[in-house]
């Protein structure tokens, strides 16, 4: 499974657009890149994920170059509800595969 | 809410115990998965089931042990417990609908204690 790299922690203020990058230089063909979001003391939640190029919902955005060994979630307008880690995961294209998670973004927003 | 239950929210216990875990998954979702959280360790994987039957195994200790049930709900055995078994465990369900890669859906977690 191919590793990720994220910063360790990020600060930022309400209102702001927040973009988290991830490295992942060993993606393979077949993988997915996938974000969650954990606040202290619950399950991650599944954010947004995708394969290329660039994904919108209503909560995020998630923009992958075409060589894909790098991806950037962004958050629009942050508040503080938005403070927890944020997982950035490379899953392969295989229903049923297990996460392999690293140790995230913590993410605090102040106002 | 994710529609993943967990059973007890909390557990206390003391070291040598035995523990049983409950999760109940999202309806219509086949597969479970148990992680386990802690501060030294991060989120990490132990042991995924599929329609009943074993599929995945992570890092789990052959102290602890899981099944999946008919009705599709699973349980997380820990015995021997240690103090360093101390964590949050959570349960995670997804369809598993064939060739694509699912959503994993957490449940709330249950923290366990050991002293």
């Amino acid at each position: 499974l191919a590793k990720t790299t994220q910063p360790i922690s990020m600060d930022s203020y309400e209102g702001q657009e927040v973009n988290i990058t991830c490295s992942h230089n060993n993606i393979a063909t077949n993988d997915y890149i996938t974000w969650y979001q954990q606040f202290p003391s619950q399950g991650p939640r599944f954010i947004i994920q995708g394969y290329k190029t660039k994904v919108t919902n209503e909560v995020a955005s998630l923009f992958i170059p075409a060589d894909r060994k790098s991806s950037t979630l962004s958050l629009p307008r942050v508040s503080l509800s938005d403070t927890a880690v944020y997982y950035c995961l490379v899953v392969p294209y295989q229903a049923g595969t297990a996460l392999i998670f690293g140790k995230g973004t913590t993410l605090s927003v102040s106002s | 809410d994710s529609g993943v239950t967990q059973t007890p929210k909390h557990l206390i216990t003391a070291t040598g115990q035995r523990v049983t875990l409950r999760c109940s998954p999202r309806s219509g979702d086949l597969s479970v998965y148990w992680y386990q959280q802690s501060l030294d360790q991060g989120l990490q994987f132990l042991i995924q089931y599929y329609n009943g039957e074993e599929r995945a195994k992570g890092n789990i200790l052959e102290r602890f042990s899981a099944q999946q049930f008919p009705d599709l709900h699973s349980e997380l055995n820990l015995s021997s417990l240690e103090l360093g078994d101390s964590a949050l465990y959570f349960c995670a369900s997804s369809v598993v609908s064939g060739s694509f890669t699912d959503t994993q859906y957490f449940g709330p977690g249950t923290r366990l204690t050991v002293l």
